[in-house]
């Protein structure tokens, strides 16, 4: 059972390059999110998504595009990197939006020079 | 934003060693709290999640505690190990908004 998966662990963009994090969950899980996760601030929600077709913004969502066309994928997109946006990714999913242990991701490293 | 606090933000205890930390939480709105371990090089792993005003939950060496009125969340490691060594991180559940998850607690249990 592969749980959440991200791709990749690690990538180096340089300013103003895009690129999209992967998240594919195979629980079928309704409930997903992407947090990143900076020295001294733990955990903070960039965006959530309850459903297929439906994605909300968390705590510091600007900089970052979501969408969710299936159940099991929540891919992440960085329009146009930044150096404050060099941090370590989790995507997570929960069977509901309320009240269900998250699962995690194994972490994307992002470095933006 | 709601404010979700813990203390203290780091602790060193000797193996053996009972200990406990707590998790602050707004008190209106409520709808769970949760607890996760999050080891080094690893991602969080959830350990309880709680919904019930005086709720409390037991794996093994690890318990927990909640007061829903009060707003605070008390999570207690019985006899202390080297691999209970990590962060522990409470995040409060606002049904139907998302989770908002404290800064952590960060553990060294010294062999």
């Amino acid at each position: 059972n592969a749980g959440v998966t991200q791709t990749p662990k690690f990538q180096v963009l340089k300013t103003g390059q895009s690129m999209t994090l992967q998240c594919a969950q195979d629980m079928n899980h309704e409930y997903m999110s992407w947090y990143r996760q900076d020295p001294g601030m733990g955990l903070r929600l960039i965006h959530y998504s309850v459903g297929a077709g439906i994605t909300d913004q968390g705590e510091v969502p600007n900089g970052y595009n979501v969408s969710r066309s299936t159940t099991e994928d929540f891919p992440l997109r960085l329009l146009s990197a930044a150096p404050s946006q060099t941090s370590v990714y989790f995507c997570a999913s929960s069977y509901s939006a309320s009240g269900g242990a998250q699962y995690f991701g194994a972490g994307t490293r992002l470095s933006v020079l | 934003i709601l404010n979700v606090e813990q203390s203290p933000q780091s602790l060193h205890v000797q193996e053996g060693d009972s200990t406990n930390f707590t998790c602050s939480f707004p008190s209106s709105n409520f709808y769970a709290l949760h607890w996760y371990r999050w080891e080094t090089a690893k991602s969080p792993e959830a350990l309880f999640v709680m919904t019930l005003n005086g709720d409390e939950k037991k794996k093994g060496r690890i318990s927990a505690t909640l007061n829903t009125k009060e707003g605070y969340s008390y999570l207690y490691i019985k006899g202390s190990q080297p691999e209970d060594s990590a962060t522990y991180l409470c995040a409060f559940d606002n049904y139907g908004q998302n989770f908002v998850f404290g800064p952590g607690t960060r553990l060294s249990v010294l062999p």
